[in-house]
């Protein structure tokens, strides 16, 4: 059963505490992507990675890591230095990342900052 | 900045009818265009995409381009209350290795029973 898969569904995260996301994925698919989305916005790109042990910032990097050690999984960090990191994340990937590739989600993880 | 408007919107239309989406983008070399189709609480889930003038047809979707006038959109025939979501488009730039997506907002539909 191929696909994209992220946990947790549901995140909760204390003022200056760091936080990973887990992205996953079968599809033998070599980019994958970051995204973020606050209510009402459409999706803005964090972090992306065309191959293995390889990423470029996006246009919100700032307050966020990733790594990609493994071509099936892209985590991301979260760190104390994101100021307002309450959101719905979301990991993308496509076959490779030229133009006509088409992105696939995984079902999201939603973060709350208490 | 590359921008992507969905500026119409929310759209109402009554179960059967043709719901029409659309959207403008800035970047006149964009070359690739893409609909999400995203419910409530969920993720987006790709149902079309064009790359080339005129119209795509999938099922009850078609997908329109007119490169000159920078537009493309997105016809729903036959809308079903199911079809009842947030509808983003999404535009690539010919960068060649490093083509990123740039998203609108979307557009909240709601199909009438």
């Amino acid at each position: 059963d191929g696909g994209i898969t992220q946990s947790p569904k549901y995140l909760f995260r204390k003022e200056g505490q760091n936080v990973t996301l887990s992205c996953e994925q079968n599809l033998n698919h070599d980019a994958m992507y970051w995204y973020r989305q606050d209510p009402g916005q459409g999706l803005r790109l964090i972090y992306y990675s065309q191959i293995v042990n390889d990423f470029q910032k996006g246009d919100i990097a700032e307050g966020y890591s990733v790594s990609r050690e493994k071509k099936e999984s892209f985590p991301l960090t979260v760190t104390s230095a994101q100021k307002n990191p309450t959101a719905f994340y979301l990991c993308a990937s496509s076959l490779s990342s030229g133009s006509y590739n088409e992105q696939f989600f995984g079902p999201g993880t939603r973060l709350t900052v208490l | 900045q590359k921008e992507v408007e969905q500026n119409s919107g929310p759209l109402s239309v009554p179960e059967g009818a043709i719901a029409s989406l659309n959207c403008t983008y800035s970047d006149r070399v964009s070359q690739s265009f893409f609909w999400y189709r995203q419910y409530s609480g969920k993720s987006p889930e790709l149902i079309m995409s064009i790359y080339s003038n005129g119209d795509k047809e999938d099922g009850r979707f078609t997908a329109q381009l007119n490169k000159a006038s920078q537009y493309v959109s997105l016809l729903i025939r036959d809308s079903q209350p199911s079809d009842s979501a947030t509808y983003l488009c999404a535009v690539i730039e010919p960068a060649g290795a490093n083509s990123k997506l740039t998203f609108g907002k979307g557009i909240t539909l709601s199909v009438r029973p």
